[in-house]
């Protein structure tokens, strides 16, 4: 079975802090993906990456940026968290246009 | 571009109930379709996909859903609900020249009451 595993579970974070969400998947997946998710509007994608060293902006990218450095891991960072980056982020990962594997979420709380 | 509207935010129904979740879907091009499935305190799990063929695709657990291209829609079906069907069920297409992009509809809880 394919494996996403996000490293924390619940997080909880100051306003002004630099955080880092991690995402690692163990089926040699080029494509990777990280999206939030909050009720009434479903998952929005943040940003993703085909390969590499590669990143592109999904629709709602202001405010996070990314790391691949590694094919198997893709990192999630928020430069300042806000209040309004509360949320429940999701990672996933794809080979080809198949659907994808999720992992389990990570819940983070800016207060 | 694609976009994804789901038509229900809450689905009450019975157990042993038939039901229906209403997916319409929008894009210019060819799109493959999917259902994923939100057990509370999980991340999503594929329910099922069309990719081509048959229009009409199941799953394991007596899900089915059929793509309709001149209404645009994937709606998912079930004849007959479980409790453990109680799930938040989320719609997605891809657009075949997109790669593996997937547009998420806003998604629809399903709440089976004894």
């Amino acid at each position: 079975d394919v494996k996403v595993t996000q490293s924390s579970r619940y997080l909880v974070k100051r306003t002004g802090e630099k955080v880092f969400l991690e995402c690692v998947q163990d089926m040699d997946h080029e494509n990777m993906f990280w999206y939030r998710q909050d009720p009434g509007l479903g998952l929005r994608l943040i940003y993703f990456s085909y390969d590499v060293k590669m990143k592109e902006k999904g629709d709602i990218p202001e405010g996070y940026s990314v790391s691949r450095e590694k094919k198997e891991r893709f990192s999630l960072i928020l430069e300042s968290a806000s209040t309004n980056q509360t949320s429940m982020y999701l990672c996933a990962s794809s080979l080809g246009p198949l659907g994808y594997t999720f992992g389990s979420g990570t819940r983070l709380t800016v207060v | 571009a694609q976009s994804v509207t789901q038509l229900d935010s809450q689905v009450p129904v019975f157990e042993e109930a038939p039901v229906e979740l209403r997916c319409n879907y929008s894009s210019s091009v060819s799109v493959y379709l999917f259902w994923y499935v939100q057990y509370p305190n999980q991340g999503l799990q594929l329910l099922l996909k069309y990719l081509s063929g048959s229009t009409l695709v199941e799953s394991i657990n007596g899900f089915e859903a059929e793509f309709n291209k001149s209404q645009t829609s994937f709606h998912l079906r079930k004849p007959s609900v479980h409790i453990s069907d109680t799930a938040e069920y989320f719609c997605a297409v891809s657009a075949e020249t997109s790669g593996s992009r997937l547009t998420f509809g806003e998604g629809t809880q399903l709440t089976v009451n004894p």
